[in-house]
């Protein structure tokens, strides 16, 4: 099976404007999470989504949303751009986002904010 | 809220040593206790993984321990190649989201 694959790879964008960021999961996973990795940060939680509907959320502001289609095809966004948000995106996939289960991530999103 | 814990945050050691990274959770419900490495440029990728009714689970020169009572949780590496620098992350499962610890840099010097 293919992997978990993002596009774009790399981005830059200045303060205030918009994003958003695609993530296809491995064929047959329903669950795909959302990460903001940041250098001693680690990667922090941002939202999970299962069957179209947002399951879990993290302590993000609400300028960062997203959504799932029913491909199972995740999109994140994130408006009015801000210097912090510059970091690495990663999504990863599942096949139910529940119990003991793998989850496979992406090659990530770099973001850079100018 | 839940949390993990990961310490230390960096590890230097020569090859051929052991090397240990231990990790603490919050959440009692949690039952799944994955690492992962992540290569400079790389995506996380899953090395072991270790289940509530499991104590310790090897797979050639990695171990992970598991402390239920205590919510805490171990990597071992034995025997340490230069191909083992990454940064490792630990991580728990509770009742629904995976929570990750802030990573280990690990560093084998030849």
């Amino acid at each position: 099976k293919a992997g978990v694959t993002q596009t774009p790879r790399y981005l830059i964008k200045t303060r205030g404007q918009q994003v958003t960021l695609s993530c296809s999961p491995i064929s047959g996973h329903r669950s795909v999470s959302w990460y903001q990795q940041t250098p001693g940060q680690g990667l922090q939680f941002l939202f999970e989504y299962f069957s179209e509907t947002q399951r879990n959320k993290g302590n993000f502001p609400g300028r960062f949303s997203g959504r799932q289609f029913s491909n199972s095809r995740s999109e994140m966004n994130v408006s009015t751009l801000e210097l912090g948000d510059s970091a690495l995106y990663l999504c990863a996939s599942s096949s139910r986002g529940r119990g003991q289960e793998t989850q496979y991530f992406g090659p990530g999103t770099r973001l850079l904010v100018l | 809220g839940e949390n993990v814990e990961q310490h230390p945050s960096t590890l230097s050691v020569q090859e051929g040593d052991s090397a240990v990274i231990k990790c603490t959770y919050s959440d009692s419900a949690s039952n799944y206790f994955p690492w992962y490495k992540q290569e400079l440029g790389k995506r996380p990728q899953l090395i072991i993984d270790i289940r509530s009714n499991v104590g310790e689970k090897k797979d050639q020169r990695i171990a992970v321990t598991l402390n239920k009572t205590a919510k805490h949780f171990s990597l071992h590496i034995t025997e340490t190649q230069p191909e083992d620098s990454a940064v490792y992350f630990c991580a728990a499962r509770g009742a629904d989201k995976l929570i990750f610890g802030t990573g280990t840099r690990l560093q084998v010097f030849p």
